[in-house]
């Protein structure tokens, strides 16, 4: 079964702080690496995506990728208040394949 | 619109009714995908088109749920007899890239939230 790990949390972080959201992959064939966002109560919206190992930034946020750990993340610099939301992880198999989804991580950042 | 269009955006149904859920998708992608969100949880895949055609159709629960896309553009997903497990948020996404959600972006409608009483 091709899965996506997600600590649910909530991850509280304070105004102005870093927030480190993590995710981990169990296919190893996997190719594309999204993270989305979504308020409560709306749709999820694209904030990153990588393909290749390393670090990639983009304004407040850098994703990195760790294919031989199986590993994402995304770090939200200088985290505001409206940046509270669920943070979700998904994973591309291939062509033709859907992206698989991590339940999600809850972020509460606090003025 | 711009965007993804879903419709109805809510819907309260009798167990045992049928339900039809429909997605417009962003004129010219090639690609759509609905998937049903539970609540507090991510979102599940349930099928793939690509075009006219259904090219996965695995993350389906059961024959109850029939999906179609038959002009390539509109997409509908039915769901037969209604199970209040069936209450869950079903979202439709839309991609321009053909050969799969690996390499584009997925844009989603703003869900259909569907609640089984």
């Amino acid at each position: 079964q091709k899965e996506v790990e997600q600590n649910s949390g909530p991850l509280s972080v304070p105004e102005g702080a870093i927030a480190s959201l993590n995710c981990t992959y169990s296919d190893r064939v996997s190719q594309s690496f999204f993270w989305y966002r979504q308020y409560s109560g709306k749709s999820p919206e694209l904030i990153m995506s990588i393909y290749s190992n390393g670090d990639k930034e983009d304004g407040r946020f850098t994703a990195q990728l760790n294919k031989a750990s199986q590993y994402v993340s995304l770090l939200i610099r200088d985290s505001q208040p409206s940046d509270s939301a669920t943070y979700l992880c998904a994973v591309g198999q291939g062509a033709g394949t859907a992206l698989i989804f991590g339940k999600g991580t809850t972020l509460s950042v606090s003025s | 619109g711009a965007g993804v269009s879903q419709s109805p955006r809510y819907k309260v149904a009798k167990r045992g009714q049928d339900v039809a859920l429909r997605c417009d998708p962003i004129s010219g992608h090639v690609s759509l995908f609905w998937y049903q969100q539970a609540l507090g949880q991510g979102p599940e895949f349930l099928t793939y088109f690509q075009n006219e055609a259904q090219l996965d159709k695995s993350g389906l629960p059961s024959d109850r749920f029939f999906a179609e896309r038959p002009e390539g553009s509109v997409s509908t997903l039915k769901i037969q007899r209604t199970q209040q497990e069936d209450s869950a948020v079903y979202l439709c996404a839309s991609s321009l890239v053909t050969g799969g959600p690996d390499t584009g972006e997925l844009f989603f409608g703003e869900g259909s939230r569907l609640t089984v009483l």
